[in-house]
């Protein structure tokens, strides 16, 4: 399985855009990308999820390069509610099995 | 998607004891996880409970000290056997959709004294 390697922490200050990056050298042909979030007391909430270039919704985006060994999940405009660990897991999300490794993760802190 | 019920939601526990730590799911799922995640750190994945077969344990997980139960399709358990302060945790349990987004419970914090 591929391992991801995020920083351990990061500060921002509301309303500032957010780039948190996620490395995943041995990342295989079949593996997408998923993003996590986690508030203190409760379990990790899906964010966003890809494969290659560019995935937005409503609340993320996910930049992939062409070589897909590294992803970028940007937060625009972040508020103090932002504040919450993020995790980067890699792997087939149609075999069942095979995403559910965390790695360290990043500690954001938004400040006013 | 999925709703997860966990029970309890915290407990604190004397060395030595055992405590089994229910979930509920909303839907039918063939597979669901239980994850531990001691505190200020990432979750670590103890087992895969899938129904009608035994529990699939990750390294450094045994089934001696975490005995998993898994009745049905909507239903497990996972039992922290003679906790020792080191047990103190959050426990998670998850359940995975078609693409392969994992929904977690609420958590279940133990604190072993």
């Amino acid at each position: 399985l591929a391992k991801t390697t995020q920083p351990i922490s990061m500060d921002s200050y509301e309303g500032q855009e957010v780039n948190i990056t996620c490395s995943h050298n041995n990342i295989a042909t079949n593996d997408y990308i998923t993003w996590y979030q986690q508030f203190p007391s409760q379990g990790p909430r899906f964010i966003i999820q890809g494969y290659k270039t560019k995935v937005t919704n409503e609340v993320a985006s996910l930049f992939i390069p062409a070589d897909r060994k590294s992803s970028t999940l940007s937060l625009p405009r972040v508020s103090l509610s932002d504040t919450a660990v993020y995790y980067c897991l890699v792997g087939e999300p149609y075999n069942a099995g095979n995403m559910l490794t965390f790695g360290g993760g990043t500690r954001l802190m938004v400040k006013p | 998607s999925a709703v997860i019920s966990q029970k309890p939601s915290r407990d604190i526990c004397q060395r030595g004891t055992s405590l089994t730590i229910q979930c509920q799911v909303d839907s039918q799922v063939t597979m669901m996880f239980w994850y531990r995640q001691q505190p200020g750190q990432s979750l670590t994945l103890i087992a895969t409970a899938n129904q009608g077969s035994e529990a699939t344990y990750e390294s450094g997980f045994v089934i001696d000290k975490f005995p998993i139960s898994r009745p049905n399709l909507t239903f497990s358990t996972l039992t922290v056997s003679n906790m020792s302060p080191e047990d103190s945790s959050i426990y998670l349990c998850s359940v995975v959709a078609g693409t392969g987004e994992l929904f977690f419970g609420e958590g279940s914090r133990l604190t072993v004294l």
